[in-house]
């Protein structure tokens, strides 16, 4: 099924533990995103990719990093992760930057403990 | 600082009966705005759009509507039915960066 594919979809880790959260996308977009969920909040935007080779932060990046691998893929990691990192994390897919319909995975719910 | 507000976390309406969300924002820099819908344990999926050069863009049972001077858009769903019940979220688009509220669940009741 065509679409936007992350891995995993749910993590625990402890206070400290790092980890990289997967993202794909078989649609051919130029620009992909990590946004998390917290309730209350709505989504909040973590960094984003306009096109391959470029990264921008977004709202709220500080914890964070990621990297574009190529066209298809935009992974983040979680170099040290805190309690305050719990949350659902979505990675998105558009065409172009900012406009259209974004196409999002179905989420990574992750907790720290 | 949320720009996109949407000031009412949920909304109870009869199957059949008109479904009507509200979203308001503050940057007058937004200059596209959409709908999403969101079930549980799924990512949001793309309902509805609509251009800050308009103020109407219908999809079947979807309209949007948006008073730019208001800063002020809504989302009505005619008829509700029972697979409408779900999250919605506002979203708002400025350069770079799609700005999302913080969502209205939708329960639509038999």
């Amino acid at each position: 099924n065509a679409g936007v594919t992350q891995t995993p979809k749910f993590q625990v880790l402890k206070t400290g533990q790092s980890m990289t959260l997967q993202c794909a996308q078989d649609m051919n977009h130029n620009s992909m995103y990590w946004y998390r969920q917290d309730p209350g909040m709505g989504l909040r935007l973590i960094y984003y990719s306009a096109s391959e080779g470029t990264t921008d932060k977004g709202e709220v990046p500080n914890g964070y990093n990621v990297s574009r691998l190529n066209k298809r893929e935009f992974s983040l990691r979680l170099e040290s992760a805190a309690p305050s990192q719990t949350s659902v994390y979505f990675c998105a897919s558009s065409l172009a930057t900012g406009q259209g319909g974004y196409t999002f995975g179905s989420g990574t719910r992750l907790t720290v403990v | 600082d949320q720009q996109v507000k949407q000031n009412s976390p949920s909304l109870s309406v009869q199957e059949g009966r008109i479904s009507i969300l509200n979203c308001d924002y503050t940057n007058s820099m937004f200059d596209y705005f959409l709908w999403y819908k969101k079930y549980p344990a799924e990512g949001p999926t793309f309902l509805i759009s609509i251009s800050s050069i308009k103020d109407k863009n219908e999809d079947g049972r979807f309209t949007v509507f948006l008073n730019k001077s208001a800063k002020h858009l809504s989302l009505h769903i005619v008829p509700s039915q029972p697979g409408d019940s779900a999250v919605y979220f506002c979203a708002a688009s400025a350069r770079y960066k799609l700005s999302f509220g913080a969502g209205t669940t939708v329960t639509v009741r038999a």
